[in-house]
């Protein structure tokens, strides 16, 4: 079946480090993938997504690029700010109807 | 930007008791999702919901749970005996096309807590 699992958290970063948030998943056939960011109090807002392999999805300086052979879509900024501070949901959509979440992971960015 | 509403915010109610969870999707979308977050751990998919009825469910949308369309603007979960493994966050989300390389919207989501 279709599932997604990412690093668990918490991370803890100061402001303007490098960010990777893994995530690797398994499907059968071509699902797309995406990142939801939640901060708090709210709901989970779409980050980006790619559609197919190799594919790179990108908004507000975070990255993840579709890669088939790896399984994976990890998640990468360059240079976080304490505004990024939230939690980040890998998700899979496939043939079915429904999307499904990784666990999250909690980041925290520190002044 | 149209956005995904839920009404309450939060609701406090006893074990037993039935609750009614209102979400108001987005105006032109035609697929509509519950799912729920137990506190501090995963979001799980709970139902999708098209064409007036449902699409698909899991295993945990038992038969206490159900989710109806009334009047082409409302969309509602209700939970007919509630527990208390039931307390969560609970999602609603609107899907413009079927998809599924289509996004979900989501609500900010209703806190439920069961005593």
């Amino acid at each position: 079946g279709n599932s997604v699992t990412q690093m668990e958290g918490p991370v803890t970063l100061s402001e303007e480090a490098f960010l990777t948030i893994n995530c690797t998943y398994t499907a059968t056939g071509y699902p797309s993938l995406f990142w939801y960011v939640q901060y708090p109090g709210e709901g989970l807002q779409l980050l980006l997504k790619a559609t197919k392999a190799d594919d790179k999805g990108s908004n507000k300086g975070f990255e993840a690029t579709y890669r088939k052979e790896t399984t994976s879509f990890h998640l990468e900024k360059g240079s976080v700010q304490v505004s990024d501070s939230a939690v980040y949901f890998c998700a899979l959509g496939n043939r079915d109807d429904k999307i499904i979440f990784g666990k999250g992971t909690r980041l925290h960015i520190l002044p | 930007e149209p956005e995904v509403t839920q009404t309450p915010s939060h609701q406090v109610t006893q074990m037993g008791q039935e609750v009614i969870l209102r979400c108001v999707p987005i105006s032109n979308h035609l697929y509509f999702y519950w799912y729920r977050q137990i506190l501090g751990q995963k979001v799980e998919f709970l139902v999708s919901f098209y064409n007036n009825e449902i699409s698909e469910k899991s295993e945990i949308f038992d038969d206490q749970f159900s989710v109806e369309r009334p009047d082409g603007s409302n969309f509602t979960l209700k939970i007919r005996s509630t527990k208390l493994e039931d307390s969560a966050m609970y999602f609603c989300a609107s899907r413009e096309l079927g998809s599924y390389n289509s996004p979900l919207h989501f609500g900010n989501g209703t806190r439920l807590t069961v005593t």
